[in-house]
This record gives C-alpha cells, structure tokens and sequence, in this order.
C-alpha cells in the first residue's frame, strides 16, 4: 500500500449499534497515525494520534486501535448516536516525508434514528 | 469553534477575477496550511509555513500564490482560475512541524467552498 486507505467508503448505521472501520496504511517508516472526525459544515476535528504497535486510544464511546507491523487502524463506536453522523478520516505520517499528514478519503458515517 | 477561522466561507468568481482566502488562528501555533478538499478525494497538502517561512509547495500552479505576513494570518491570493479549481479550501495550524507526532496535530478551519465560473 502507497497510499491511506478507507473502508468502507460509507456506512450507514442503526441508532444504538456498534460499528467499525479501517485505515490501511503502509507500514514502512511509520511514525505517527492520527484520526479526525468531520462533520458536515464544520471543521476537522481530532480524535486520535497513535505512535505504538499495540496501541488503543478511547474517548468516550469511540476508540482505536494501531497495528503497525500490518498497517492498519480500526475505529470502533459502541451505542451509535445520531451526534456521531460525520465523515472519520484518518491520516499517516511518514518519518521521511517532511512531517506531512498524507489522508485517506474517509469513512462517511450515518446514524439512522 | 477550533480556534481557526476563515473568510470568506462561500466566494464565486469568474475565471478572469482576482481574490484572496484569509485564514486567522487564535491558538498561539507556529505552522500553518492550504489543503484543498475536492469531493469524496483525501485532503491535498498545498502550502506549509512553519515560523513565517514556507516549507512545502506541493506542486501547486502558480495560479495559487500564498502569503504569510506572521504565524497568526495566512492568506491564499487567487488570480485566473480555472473551473475545476472549484473545492473546498481549509486552512489548518499546529504548535510546530518535525518535532513530534502530538505537535503536528492539526486544527482546522470551517473552509471557504471555492466556485469558479
């Protein structure tokens, strides 16, 4: 994998579900991955920044999870709320790509009442 | 409120039209970026200033010209576009760049949705 990749491009949840997605990255010169969430008419904002293979982030019903020997990165919500609708992107950072951020396209996220 | 904000949020203009895109941070941060947003594709990196100076261009015609006149304002001036530079633009600061993972968390503006005629 060259690229940051999600999936599924969208997904749409019942109320009071759980769900997950994934971020696929590559796996060499890793050295940072973060996670944003995007709701509509409003700014990115950051969720997650995971450094260790092994690592599990939460906040509140949302966490994460890193495996950086496969590259990839599960998101879970548990309990779905209307208020978690929006677009989770993720974005990895390469040790030797000036620092840069390089995005997946996000995983849009809609929660039916 | 992110502590980031852009004007103006909505702007047309026509192909032969001059404008700007001004971004404001309040957060106190030493880098600041141009991503353009174009539909169901990953943000694209255009400009990185880090402490005034400009790190990264990636590439972008010189149609797009950026200034930073201090760590606070950004702006994106715009000078005959073409329609398919029609996207979302969203300016983003962070404390610094290349010193950690945490400082390169990133906070980003409403965007101002860009449509050329």
């Amino acid at each position: 994998i060259l690229n940051v990749e999600q999936s599924p491009q969208s997904l749409h949840v019942q109320e009071g579900d759980s769900t997950n997605f994934t971020c696929s990255f590559p796996s060499s010169n890793f050295y940072a991955l973060h996670w944003y969430r995007w709701e509509t008419a409003k700014s990115p904002e950051a969720l997650f920044v995971m450094t260790l293979n092994g690592d599990e982030k939460k906040k509140g019903r949302i966490s994460a999870t890193l495996n950086t020997k496969e590259g990839y990165s599960y998101l879970y919500i548990k309990g779905s709320q209307p208020e978690d609708s929006a677009t989770y992107l993720c974005a990895y950072l390469r040790v030797d790509s000036n620092y840069q951020l390089i995005w997946g396209a996000g995983t849009k996220l809609i929660i039916k009442p | 409120e992110t502590g980031v904000t852009q004007t103006p949020r909505h702007l047309v203009m026509g192909m032969t039209n001059k404008k700007s895109l001004k971004c404001e941070q309040h957060l106190g941060h030493n880098a600041m970026y141009w991503y353009k947003q174009s539909a169901k594709k990953p943000l694209e990196l255009m400009f990185v200033y880090n402490f005034k100076e400009q790190t990264e261009n990636n590439s972008v015609p010189s149609r797009f010209s950026p200034e930073c006149p201090n760590s606070s304002h950004l702006f994106l001036h715009l000078h005959t576009l073409q329609p398919e530079d029609s996207a979302l633009y969203l300016c983003a600061s962070s404390q610094t760049i290349r010193h950690g993972p945490w400082e390169e968390t990133q906070y980003f503006g409403p965007g101002t949705r860009l449509l050329v005629l």
